[in-house]
């Protein structure tokens, strides 16, 4: 089945380190995504990684995937207040007709304190 | 320009009566996307259609029915609305069904509804 989890919230000091976590439950994911919600927008995809991948990194994002434990990061080097969002996981699983279907975590609140 | 529009941004409107949102995306893309997102920001879809045709259909009341009139819109219309329909409801689309790194979801801005 499809359920992707990750903490509600997540509150950190401007300059720190920010890691969101994700769990998921389906182990055919193809692709895992990371999106940003900022108030009052849309989503907006901030990185991805293929499922055979282990890590990647995207200037101050380091995406980290444990496919054996289906556990999923993301870090955020040097914290801005402009980082503060929502940001959701996703995992995208091709299905037996064909087509990728995407299912979205539940969602971390991260709060920037200057 | 804007990749995936929506209209309107905000709806308000009485229990049981019939709205319709819509949506257009000028990217050139196959797939298009319907979503709700909750009070509690969970979000889940509810439709997607490709080359105007119903791919998913997750489980909507049949009060909810999409409608493309071409590759560039996908409206969404509501019958006899419900406090429960209270919601962000975001429009997406994506270049065809085989979503990957460079294939990926562009969303619209959300159309946020409050059924009152």
């Amino acid at each position: 089945g499809e359920d992707v989890e990750q903490s509600l919230f997540l509150s950190v000091r401007e300059g720190d380190s920010s890691v969101i976590n994700c769990t998921y439950t389906d182990s055919s994911s193809t692709y895992l995504y990371w999106y940003k919600q900022e108030p009052g927008a849309g989503l907006q995809l901030l990185t991805y990684i293929f499922s055979n991948m282990d890590m990647k990194q995207d200037q101050r994002l380091t995406v980290l995937l444990n496919k054996k434990d289906k556990h999923l990061s993301l870090r955020i080097a040097d914290t801005q207040t402009g980082d503060s969002a929502i940001y959701f996981c996703a995992e995208s699983i091709l299905n037996s007709g064909g087509y990728q279907k995407v299912t979205f975590g539940t969602g971390t609140k991260l709060q920037v304190i200057p | 320009d804007t990749a995936v529009s929506q209209t309107p941004k905000y709806l308000v409107t009485q229990m049981g009566n019939d709205k319709s949102i819509k949506c257009e995306q000028n990217l050139g893309h196959d797939t298009m996307y319907w979503y709700k997102q909750d009070s509690k920001k969970f979000l889940k879809i509810m439709f997607s259609y490709n080359n105007k045709e119903l791919i998913i259909n997750e489980t909507v009341p049949n009060r909810f029915s999409p409608k493309s009139p071409d590759k560039a819109h996908l409206n969404l219309h509501i019958n006899s609305l419900e406090l429960g329909d209270s919601a962000v409801y975001f429009c997406a689309s994506s270049q065809d069904l085989l979503l990957g790194p460079s294939k990926t979801q562009y969303f619209g801005p959300g159309t946020r509804l409050l059924v009152l």
